[in-house]
């Protein structure tokens, strides 16, 4: 069981570059979320779904897409990076009323 | 949007020591979990709580759901190195749609 896997590890991009981080889980999960840790601040949910086909904003949403074609994938895209967009990203998963697993983040860096 | 503020920032300890941190929010919150993330991993859920003045232990971990519903309390007692990492407290908000995190307290122990 491998839980929530983010890919890839660590990503460097220049400014203006698109790309998409990749989180799947095998739990059959409903719910899914993106969040993004930053120095100081914590975490702070990007987007969020609660099954196939269904995707919503969190509190920092711009800048970023979703898509959740199927229960067990939820990429996210930037699709012009900017320097801002320098962090440590997090995919979670979980089902109803029960707490979220963490993947083991994505590290990226905008230059 | 609704924050929840940890207390301290950071902590320096001998090892042995105990360890106390809070949670505080001006919202009221129907469940508080704790999270520990050790370094380059993504948190792990430690400690949840469900009803007003519930007291918890996980181990040497003791986490207390505030009366007020506006604050939570973890303490470590005997802490050991592998206790070092960062420390999250997080509420669901909007019919638990969404997890909203505190900027975290960072642990460090020295032998």
């Amino acid at each position: 069981n491998a839980g929530v896997t983010q890919t890839p590890k660590f990503q460097v991009l220049k400014t203006g570059q698109s790309m998409t981080l990749q989180c799947a889980q095998d739990m059959n999960h409903e719910y899914m979320s993106w969040y993004r840790q930053d120095p100081g601040m914590g975490l702070r949910l990007i987007h969020y779904s609660v099954g196939a086909g269904i995707t919503d904003q969190g509190e920092v949403p711009n800048g970023y897409n979703v898509s959740r074609s199927t229960t067990e994938d939820f990429p996210l895209r930037l699709l012009s990076a900017a320097p801002s967009q320098t962090s440590v990203y997090f995919c979670a998963s979980r089902i109803e009323n029960s707490p979220l697993h963490f993947g083991n983040g994505t590290r990226l860096t905008v230059t | 949007g609704q924050q929840l503020n940890q207390n301290p920032q950071s902590m320096f300890i001998q090892e042995g020591e105990d360890v106390s941190m809070n949670c505080t929010s001006s919202s009221i919150f129907n469940t508080w979990l704790w999270y520990k993330q050790d370094p380059g991993e993504g948190p792990v859920l430690l400690i949840a709580l469900y009803k007003a003045g519930e007291l918890t232990s996980n181990g040497r971990l003791t986490a207390q759901f505030g009366i007020t519903r506006k604050d939570s309390f973890l303490n470590i007692s005997a802490s050991i190195p592998s206790d070092v990492g960062i420390y999250f407290c997080a509420g669901p908000i909007q019919g638990a749609q969404k997890l909203v995190f505190g900027q975290g307290t960072r642990l460090t122990i020295n032998p």
